[in-house]
């Protein structure tokens, strides 16, 4: 597998606003993704980050409130915007390089909106 | 559409008595099936995986899992539990062919091992 490093680790944001969350990988990877876990609970997959490309986003997530970036094989970016208190939640990135291979986790971003 | 089912919000048991953590699936063709742990304030953790062949797998800190096909199960289990076992266990799958490489999760268990 690889090493993910995530940032900000947690946050505590004002309703209205955008954060931004980055996601860097320590080698190439085919495939990005981006999930929202409420604490304690499953994991939602929210889209997929397409080198190059326009995310692919599950039903229920739009790229208007969840814009996402993904430059290059190694970087990818999650925005939340316009927040509001529902969008308090963790927010993880996760990378893959594919076939059988397992997929592996940044550590998370724990975001609070007040 | 593919999904997970954890049965057991929360597993108790005590230190040195085996574990299981049960896990059943649904999934169109064959299955890749994995086992994740996390901690608090922590992300996932892959323990271990089954992809094909052998239906007992061994992963990681003693933990192994057994693929069942006629059960659609993937149960994880480990001999001797240990205090620093306790944390929060999601078993995940996706398709060998098709769905993108997307996983889906069960809702998770959380494993509590006691004194």
């Amino acid at each position: 597998s690889a090493v993910i490093s995530q940032k900000p680790s947690r946050d505590i944001c004002q309703r209205g606003t955008s954060l931004t969350i980055q996601c860097q990988v320590d080698s190439q990877v085919t495939m990005m993704f981006w999930y929202r876990q409420q604490p304690g609970q499953s994991l939602t997959l929210i889209a997929t980050a397409n080198q190059g490309s326009e995310a692919t986003y599950e039903s229920g997530f739009v790229i208007d409130k969840f814009p996402i970036s993904r430059p290059n094989l190694t970087f990818s970016t999650l925005t939340v915007s316009n927040m509001s208190p529902e969008d308090s939640s963790i927010y993880l990135c996760s990378g893959a390089f594919g076939g059988n291979t397992e997929a592996f986790f940044g550590q998370g971003t724990r975001l609070t909106v007040v | 559409a593919q999904s997970v089912a954890q049965p057991e919000d929360q597993v108790n048991v005590a230190e040195g008595n085996p574990l299981t953590v049960k896990c059943t699936y649904s999934v169109s063709g064959n299955p890749y099936l994995f086992w994740y742990v996390q901690y608090p304030n922590r992300g996932l953790q892959f323990l271990l995986k089954y992809i094909t062949g052998d239906n007992l797998v061994k992963g990681s800190y003693g933990f192994e899992a057994e693929f069942n096909k006629s059960q659609t199960s993937f149960h994880l289990k480990k001999p001797s539990a240990l205090v620093s076992d306790s944390a929060l266990y999601f078993c995940a799958v996706r398709p060998v062919t098709g769905g993108g490489n997307k996983l889906t999760f069960g809702t998770g268990t959380q494993l509590k091992v006691e004194l």
